[in-house]
This record gives structure tokens, sequence and C-alpha cells, in this order.
């Protein structure tokens, strides 16, 4: 079946720092991949998304890239700021019209 | 403002109390889903629908029932609410006929059965 993993928090780290949250998932077919953030007592909202191999998502200085034959979407980030504090998930939509099959998510806090 | 709307915000509920967690988009988004979300198990789907008149089980589907008698609304009904039902529960909506068939969520409705 579909499933994606990603690594557990939480992630701590200081102002102006690299960040990398890993995601690795199983799908069969091509799947579309997505990383969704939830900033404190709201919903899920999208950051990026990546629908075939090679192809780089990119927002609000966040990457990921699809890479296919490491099954995994990373994210990353240069320069990490206290706004950026939120629970991230990474998630994969197989072709067709299924649901949405998220990872557990990585809660980053960034402190000044 | 264009989005889905959740209700209640917050309910607390004794065991065995029937409870609807109501949902309206105004999107006309097609598809509709109901998650929810419980520490170290991230967001698990409960039910979907990808289309009105239809619904469809996902990974949690015991314990919770859902309509789609429209295109705007997806209820959640918890017939007979336990403890193990405590969580915080994200009605979503896509349009699954666009090419990346983007989520936009609610802002959550935390559900507490005592």
């Amino acid at each position: 079946g579909n499933s994606v993993t990603q690594m557990e928090g939480p992630v701590t780290l200081s102002e102006e720092a690299f960040l990398t949250i890993n995601c690795t998932y199983t799908a069969t077919g091509y799947p579309s991949l997505f990383w969704y953030v939830q900033y404190p007592g709201e919903g899920l909202q999208l950051l990026l998304k990546a629908t075939k191999a090679d192809d780089k998502g990119s927002n609000k200085g966040f990457e990921a890239t699809y890479r296919k034959e490491t099954t995994s979407f990373h994210l990353e980030k240069g320069s990490v700021q206290v706004s950026d504090s939120a629970v991230y998930f990474c998630a994969l939509r197989n072709s067709g019209n299924t649901p949405l099959v998220f990872g557990k998510g990585t809660r980053l806090s960034v402190i000044a | 403002i264009a989005g889905i709307t959740q209700a209640p915000t917050s309910q607390i509920l004794a065991a065995g109390r029937r409870m609807t967690l109501r949902c309206t988009q105004d999107m006309r988004h097609n598809a509709m889903y109901w998650y929810r979300q419980d520490l170290g198990l991230g967001l698990r789907l409960i039910h979907y629908s990808n289309t009105a008149g239809t619904t469809g089980k996902g990974e949690v589907p015991d314990g919770y029932s859902v309509s789609r008698a429209n295109t705007d609304d997806f209820p959640l009904t918890l017939a007979s609410a336990v403890p193990s039902q405590t969580s915080v529960y994200f009605c979503a909506s896509s349009d699954s006929h666009s090419g990346a068939n983007v989520l936009t969520f609610g802002a959550g409705s935390r559900l507490t059965v005592l």
C-alpha cells in the first residue's frame, strides 16, 4: 500500500540554522508529493508540491526535490526563522482519485 | 472569504452521546474528507467523499458515519461517543479534477469525550 515515513521530532534549531526534514515514501505508480505545514492552533496548509520525478517544489524559502531513485522528498530551508515554528507533514497522492496519505508530522521549534 | 467552516470549534461530550461535527465549503470542490489528528499518530483519514451522493471509508472509519447530500456540506456523526474518539478533527476539500488536487483544510474541531 501507499505510505509516508518522515523523521520523528521534535526538531529544535536556532534562528538562521539549516533545516532538513527527511521524508521517504512507498507507493505504486507515480504519486504526487506534498509538504503541508500546520501553524499553532490552525489547520494544515499546503507548503509546496511536486508532481513528477526530479521536480523541485519551493515556497517561502523551503524546497523539496522529488527523487524517484531514492523514493524521497526531503524538505530543506537554508536559514530558518522563529516564524517557521510549526508541524510539517509530508504526504502523497497516487494517481487517480485517491485520498492523500500523510506522514505522522515533524514538529519544528526555532529559537531566537 | 472562500474556504472551509467547521463547527463547533471545541466540544466536551459525555460518553454515549451522539455528536455531529459540521463542515461546509464554498469553493465548489467535488471531494471532501474528514481526518482526525492525534499526538504521535499524525493525520488519519476517517471518511471521504469524491462527489455529492457518494462516500468512502478511510483508515479509521469505525464509530463514525458521514453523508454528502450536496456539494457544500459533509457532516461527521459519532453515533455513541467513546473516550478514544477524543481528538482534533479536520475537514478538508479538494478539486480532484485539477492536476495536483491540493487539499484545503478547515481550522479543526477539538472534541473531548469523557
